[in-house]
């Protein structure tokens, strides 16, 4: 059975910090996604990693997929507010995904 | 945004009670997907679709139904309503590309059982 591991659950930092979120997996994936959830909407696709090694940029947030594709991270530099939500990743060889259990990021002003 | 609709958004039902909700495309996608969401469990798959009529089971559709006559309507039913069942739904639409199967959300349906 395939399974996605987050790290860590919570995070809660001060607007301007640095923070990273683990993705972490024993199994292969062949592409990895992270999505973006917010109260009371549904989840919102940031971006997909296919290829082992791969870096993705997407503004202030930086997407890695490891060399093995086992695992990927999340990296956001100087958080602002509108960072707050919840993280989830998810990878899957077929039609269906597994998902993380997620990490909620909370940044105060 | 991709045209996903859910119908109802909020429902509070009592047990035994039958319930089905409704996710609405505009996109045409072939693949078609039930979540629920519960604090601590993430989302979790319960049923998903791969074509009219084509549907298979996820890892908690015990006590779930789906049906999908036509592409861009997917209905979950909930057969017998249980306080267990209180959590809130999610409907996702994806076609594949190569091997990635990147989903776009509804908005999401709290279901409420008393």
């Amino acid at each position: 059975t395939q399974l996605l591991e987050q790290s860590p659950q919570f995070l809660s930092i001060q607007e301007g910090e640095n923070l990273t979120v683990y993705c972490n997996s024993s199994s292969v994936f062949s592409s990895l996604q992270w999505y973006r959830q917010e109260p009371g909407e549904g989840p919102v696709l940031l971006v997909t990693v296919v290829t082992g090694g791969e870096v993705k940029k997407l503004k202030r947030l930086t997407f890695q997929f490891g060399d093995a594709r086992k695992d990927s991270s999340l990296h956001i530099t100087a958080a602002q507010p509108g960072d707050t939500g919840l993280y989830l990743c998810a990878g899957g060889d077929t039609g269906k995904l597994i998902f993380g259990q997620g990490t909620t990021l909370q940044v105060k002003p | 945004d991709a045209g996903i609709t859910q119908s109802p958004r909020h429902k509070v039902t009592e047990t035994g009670t039958p319930v089905t909700l409704r996710c609405h495309q505009t996109e045409n996608h072939r693949y078609m997907y039930w979540y629920r969401q519960d604090p601590g469990h993430g989302l979790r798959l319960i049923h998903y679709s791969y074509g009219v009529k084509d549907t298979d089971k996820g890892e908690v559709s015990d006590g779930y139904s789906v049906s999908r006559s036509k592409t861009e309507d997917f209905l979950l039913t909930l057969e017998s309503a249980t306080s267990s069942q209180t959590s809130v739904y999610f409907c996702a639409i994806s076609e594949s590309a190569g091997n990635t199967y990147e989903q776009y959300f509804g908005p999401g349906t709290r279901l409420t059982v008393t």
